[in-house]
């Protein structure tokens, strides 16, 4: 059963702590996103990896940053939490190419007190 | 940016029913997909429809694809109360890197 795992279902930080949300696929898929997703305003693309070590901004990256050292993770950094990043985020995995079905992580509910 | 936009935003519907959402984009597309997203959890992929198909089905899910009104639909016969859940469109304009653009989806709530 092919699955994606993210670190925590929830997670609770304060303002200006260093955040560290990991995603790990055993698909073999070449891409990775991090999306969040808040209400009214569905899922929007934050930063996505089409191989190792490689990164693209998606619609939303600032105050976010990733690293993919290995295929199979990807992590999303917030490097001085804020408040206004309290969200649900959800990573997803896909074979290389345009246009794949994405699969997803659990998500991780976080809030940023 | 945003491109699909479901209607409607909300639908209630009793078991047996038939459920109908649409989706509207903008842009060109190379296929178009719908997810399912049960409560606080991650999305599930329904089905993929390419921008040369018109119609695809899928056990009780049928996706109609008009891509000169730049629209789609998705239609759940025979809704069952497990159907509860959000559902969303994303499109794919056709970049190598797969990047998806979703809308902000329709809760479908199916009453027993």
């Amino acid at each position: 059963d092919v699955k994606v795992t993210q670190s925590s279902r929830y997670l609770v930080k304060r303002t200006g702590e260093k955040v560290f949300l990991e995603c790990v696929q055993d698909m073999d898929h070449e891409n990775m996103f991090w999306y969040r997703q808040d209400p009214g305003l569905g899922l929007r693309l934050i930063y996505f990896s089409y191989d190792v070590k490689m990164k693209e901004k998606g619609d939303i990256p600032e105050g976010y940053s990733v690293s993919r050292e290995k295929k199979e993770r990807f992590s999303l950094i917030l490097e001085s939490a804020s408040t206004n990043q309290t969200s649900m985020y959800l990573c997803a995995s896909s074979l290389r190419g345009g246009g794949n079905e994405q699969f997803f992580g659990p998500g991780t509910r976080l809030t940023v007190l | 940016s945003q491109q699909g936009e479901e209607d409607p935003q909300a639908l209630s519907i009793q078991e047996g029913e038939n459920a109908t959402m649409n989706c509207s984009y903008k842009t060109s597309i190379n296929n178009l997909q719908w997810y399912r997203q049960n409560s606080g959890r991650g999305l599930v992929h329904l089905i993929l429809i390419r921008s040369n198909e018109r119609e695809k089905h899928s056990g009780r899910l049928r996706v109609t694809l008009d891509t000169s009104k730049k629209s789609s639909s998705l239609l759940i016969t025979a809704s069952r109360a497990a159907d509860t859940a959000s559902y969303f469109c994303a499109t794919n304009g056709g970049t190598s890197y797969g990047k998806l653009t979703f809308g902000q989806g329709t809760i479908l709530t199916v009453h027993p």
